[in-house]
């Protein structure tokens, strides 16, 4: 079946650690996108890629980095910079500038 | 001027009742609303998506009403069952033209509860 693979469901970081955030899809999409969700705040997204090879900022990228080497993957690395990391991450991808975004089950990182 | 405002950000409602949740925008170049439903544990599911060049979209028991001049659209979940119970998401973007970047602008989501 076409779909998204976030993984893993569950990550813990220690202090100063970096950690990577697995995002795979089959849909044949050329744009992939991730967000954090945090409580009563909606989904913000952190960055976004339209092709491979490139990629932008959204509207939270602050200690958070990404890359693009391959149009299936988009992987997410919480870096040591992003002070409160704790939340759920999600992946999304859909067709160039277009809709709907489908979305991973996403990922919960929390702080050891 | 980028964002969706939503409400309630909770709401409760019996078995069989109408559910209401809201969304104002003020950027009048959004021209594609979507919705979203979340259930725990798992990533937002387009449920119902609505263009501004129609004032009512109806999928089963969903419906968007939308209001232009207002810039305020809504979704309706009649007959709402304990199945329903899950977090529902507003979003917007622009669709078309060169101000297309892809990115969705959520909603701060509505927790809904259908009691049996």
């Amino acid at each position: 079946d076409g779909g998204i693979t976030q993984s893993p469901k569950y990550l813990f970081r220690k202090e100063g650690q970096n950690v990577t955030l697995s995002c795979e899809q089959n849909l044949n999409h050329d744009a992939m996108y991730w967000y954090r969700q945090d409580p009563g705040q909606g989904l913000r997204l952190i960055y976004y890629s339209q092709i491979v090879n490139d990629f932008q900022k959204g509207d939270i990228a602050e200690g958070y980095s990404v890359s693009r080497e391959k149009k299936e993957s988009f992987p997410l690395t919480v870096t040591s910079a992003q002070k409160n990391p704790t939340a759920f991450y999600l992946c999304a991808s859909s067709t160039i500038g277009g809709q709907p975004q489908h979305f991973g089950d996403g990922t919960r990182l929390s702080i050891l | 001027q980028q964002q969706v405002k939503q409400s309630p950000q909770s709401l409760i409602v019996q078995k069989g009742g109408i559910s209401i949740i809201n969304c104002a925008y003020e950027n009048t170049a959004f021209d594609y609303f979507p919705w979203y439903q979340q259930f725990p544990g798992k990533g937002p599911a387009l449920l119902i998506a609505i263009r501004p060049d129609v004032s009512e979209k109806k999928e089963g028991r969903f419906t968007i009403s939308f209001n232009k001049s207002a810039k305020q659209f809504s979704l309706h979940i009649m007959d709402s069952q304990p199945g329903d119970s899950a977090t529902y998401f507003c979003a917007a973007m622009t669709l078309h033209g060169s101000s297309n970047t892809g990115k969705l602008i959520f909603g701060q989501g509505t927790t809904l509860q259908v009691k049996p």
